[in-house]
C-alpha cells in the first residue's frame, strides 16, 4: 500500500459526459500527479501540483482540468468525454517541496481509477 | 529535454534465468534515473534509483541497475528471475526544472517470465 488512494477504482460513462476522479496524496507530500495510461499512449504526464499551485503541465488536453485542495487532495476533471478517453488514471505524489526539492524524490502511485467510455 | 527510451517493448525470460531490461536517456543537466514495477492491475511501485556515488544500485527484490554516464544507460538486471517478477517495467528520468521535479517516464517493458 502506497498511502496514496483514488476514488472511484471503476467508471463507466458515455461520451460527451462529465466524470471527476479524485486522489488523496500520502501524509506529508504536496506535490500531486495526474498520469493517463492507454494501451496506445503508454503512460503519458499530465499536470502536477505542488501545494495547491499548478507547477507543470504535460500531454493534458483542454477538456480536462486538474486542482489541488487546501487539505492536499487533487481532482481530475475529463469533460467531453470520448471513446479514446479510457485509460487508466494515476495520480501519484511526492515529497517534493518547491525548490527545496532535490530532483530525486520517489513519487508514490495511487492505484489508478480506470475509465471505460461507452 | 529529457527524454528516456526503453528499447525492448516486450522480454520473454525462462525462469531462474538472468535478465536485462535497456534503458537509455537523454539530459541536458544532472538527472536522476528510476525503475519503476508494474504489477497487474496495480499502481506503480519503486524498485530503485539512482541520485548520485556508485552506480551500481541494488533495489528490491534482487534488482540492481547500472548507471553508465558516458553511454547514458541505465540498465535493469537481475541474476535470476521468478514467475513473480512477471510484470511491466518503467525507466524515468527527473530532474530540477524550475524548481520542481519533472519526471519523465519510458514506454514500458514487459517482463514474461516462462516455467
Amino acid at each position: 500500500d502506497s498511502g496514496v488512494t483514488q476514488t472511484p477504482k471503476h467508471l463507466i460513462t458515455a461520451t460527451g459526459q462529465r466524470v471527476t476522479l479524485r486522489c488523496s496524496p500520502r501524509s506529508g507530500d504536496l506535490s500531486v500527479y495526474w498520469y493517463q495510461q492507454s494501451l496506445d499512449q503508454g503512460l503519458q504526464f499530465l499536470i502536477q501540483y505542488y501545494n495547491g499551485e499548478e507547477r507543470a503541465k504535460g500531454n493534458i488536453l483542454e477538456r480536462f482540468s486538474a486542482q489541488q485542495f487546501p487539505d492536499l487532495h487533487s481532482e481530475l476533471n475529463l469533460s467531453s468525454l470520448e471513446l479514446g478517453d479510457s485509460a487508466l488514471y494515476f495520480c501519484a505524489s511526492s515529497m517534493t517541496r518547491g525548490t527545496s526539492g532535490s530532483g530525486g524524490e520517489t513519487q508514490y502511485f495511487g492505484p489508478g481509477t480506470r475509465l471505460l467510455v461507452l | 529535454a529529457q527524454s528516456v527510451t526503453q528499447l525492448d517493448s516486450q522480454v520473454p525470460v525462462f525462469e531462474e534465468a538472468p535478465v536485462e531490461l535497456r534503458c537509455n536517456y537523454s539530459s541536458s543537466v544532472s538527472v536522476y534515473l528510476f525503475w519503476y514495477v508494474q504489477y497487474p492491475n496495480q499502481g506503480l511501485q519503486l524498485l530503485l534509483k539512482y541520485l548520485s556515488g556508485s552506480t551500481l544500485v541494488k533495489g528490491i527484490n534482487g534488482f540492481e541497475a547500472e548507471f553508465n554516464k558516458s553511454q547514458t544507460s541505465f540498465h535493469l538486471r537481475k541474476p535470476s528471475v521468478h514467475i513473480s517478477d512477471t510484470a511491466e517495467y518503467f525507466c524515468a528520468v527527473s530532474e530540477l526544472s524550475g524548481g520542481y521535479q519533472k519526471v519523465t517516464f519510458g514506454t514500458g517493458t514487459k517482463l514474461q517470465v516462462i516455467p
